[in-house]
């Protein structure tokens, strides 16, 4: 079965400090690998990651994704009070599972002013 | 252009009713996903659709049933609603290739 399992589950940082959120996957013919930031209500999209070693960048996000460590993480600098949110990572299967998406449960950020 | 929309907003039922979760995208979207998420928790997958007249279980699929007769369309059915199917429901549709995939604003269900 897929699993994806995001570290820490949560986090509390003051504006200013940086962040780094894991997300370790086991997902069948792994295809890629999505971060998405959920506020009050449904996921927004942040990055889609297919190739290793290669940076995703968008401000003051980045993120990165290690295919041999089956790891990504994405980095958060210079915090604001509007990124408090929940981060959520998702692996994109292939094969015979081809099309299933699988979230891992989510790391709560809590950014204080 | 309207993304993927999901229908009732809220909804409350009786432990025992029936009802279906309606879902729809007009992107022309291959793919398409049910996800619940419990209050603090990440996503779960129920059932996913990889184009008209298919579908697969997803991690937690006991409970729901699903049909994609349609592109647009992807509706969830709950028969005998039971407390632990209280829940946010999520919609979402994506296609390969493209920069990510969409959410509906979602479904608050409370079983009671």
């Amino acid at each position: 079965e897929d699993k994806v399992v995001q570290s820490p589950l949560s986090l509390v940082v003051h504006e200013g400090d940086t962040v780094t959120l894991n997300c370790s996957y086991e997902v069948t013919n792994f295809r890629s690998l999505l971060w998405y930031k959920q506020e009050k209500k449904a996921p927004t999209f942040l990055f889609m990651l297919t190739s290793s070693g290669i940076e995703k960048k968008s401000g003051r996000l980045s993120s990165i994704l290690d295919k041999k460590e089956l790891f990504s993480i994405l980095n958060i600098t210079a915090t604001q009070t509007g990124d408090s949110a929940i981060y959520l990572c998702a692996g994109f299967a292939g094969g015979t599972s081809y099309g299933k998406l699988t979230f891992g449960q989510g790391t709560i950020l809590t950014v204080h002013p | 252009n309207a993304g993927v929309t999901q229908t009732p907003k809220f909804r409350i039922l009786k432990i025992g009713q029936s009802m279906t979760l309606q879902c729809t995208q007009d992107m022309n979207h291959n793919y398409m996903y049910w996800y619940r998420q419990d209050p603090g928790m990440g996503l779960k997958l129920i059932y996913y659709s990889v184009g008209a007249g298919i579908t697969d279980k997803g991690e937690v699929p006991n409970g729901y049933n699903v049909s994609r007769s349609t592109t647009e369309d992807f509706p969830l059915r709950l028969e005998l609603a039971a407390p632990s199917q209280t829940s946010v429901y999520f919609c979402a549709s994506g296609d390969r290739g493209s920069y990510g995939y969409t959410f509906g604003s979602g479904t608050r269900l409370t079983v009671v």
